[in-house]
């Protein structure tokens, strides 16, 4: 199974500030016949199901807002909140589809205003 | 708008059998894989099940393979899991969610097993 792992677990930043969450996985998402990168990120505020905030590692859904963006390719990824703002709190997860299941999930950041 | 609405958690025995139901609307369910997703007390996400929008793939986490099953009902847009063998590691919010990369989601069910 591919593990993906997430770094920090924890991180607070600044209000207007740049946050950023590492997601790497122990093996390739990239498939190379599409040149797709099978990774998505997951935000989960307190109470609430975890949303789709991107697929495809960089591929905003919509009505997300563009302070959230996604980078990275291969085994080692990035989720970027430009400008962070008090409702961005919450724990964001990776998670990786490549292939045929499990698609697992990283273990999770948790985002705290500093 | 997708709606998803999970039922059927509950305080299950370890050892005893529970059946979850995903009511869906909002979209066309039979054009959809949907999947199953638990999430443990104060832990991470853990994906455990996809079944085809036909109904003829099914995928399952090596943790719970051979105990759970998924189904679906696509004249009843619902989606189900059946879960035996209940053991104290299953207690989780069990989410039903649309599509392999889930793109929406149910606000879950809690299933507890304690004797």
């Amino acid at each position: 199974d591919i593990v993906m792992t997430q770094s920090p677990d924890s991180l607070a930043v600044s209000l207007g500030e740049r946050a950023t969450i590492n997601c790497k996985s122990s093996q390739s998402v990239l498939y190379s016949s599409n040149n797709k990168n099978y990774l998505a990120w997951y935000q989960q505020k307190p109470g609430q199901p975890p949303k789709l905030l991107i697929s495809w590692a960089s591929t905003r859904e919509s009505g997300v807002p563009d302070r959230f963006s996604g980078s990275g390719s291969g085994t080692d990824f990035t989720l970027t909140i430009s400008s962070l703002q008090a409702e961005d709190v919450a724990v964001y997860y990776c998670q990786q589809y490549y292939s045929t299941p499990p698609y697992t999930f990283g273990q999770g950041t948790k985002l705290e205003i500093k | 708008q997708v709606q998803l609405v999970e039922s059927g958690g509950g305080l299950v025995k370890p050892g005893g059998s529970l059946r979850l139901s995903c009511a869906a609307s909002g979209f066309t369910f039979s054009d959809y894989y949907m999947s199953w997703i638990r999430q443990a007390p104060g832990k991470g996400l853990e994906w455990i099940s996809y079944i085809s929008n036909s109904g003829s793939i099914m995928y399952y986490a090596d943790s719970v393979k051979g105990r759970f099953t998924i189904s679906r009902d696509n004249a009843k847009n619902s989606l189900y899991l059946q879960m035996n063998s209940l053991r104290a590691e299953d207690t989780a919010v069990y989410y039903c969610a649309r599509a392999r990369i889930p793109d929406g989601w149910g606000q879950g069910t809690l299933v507890t097993v304690s004797s």
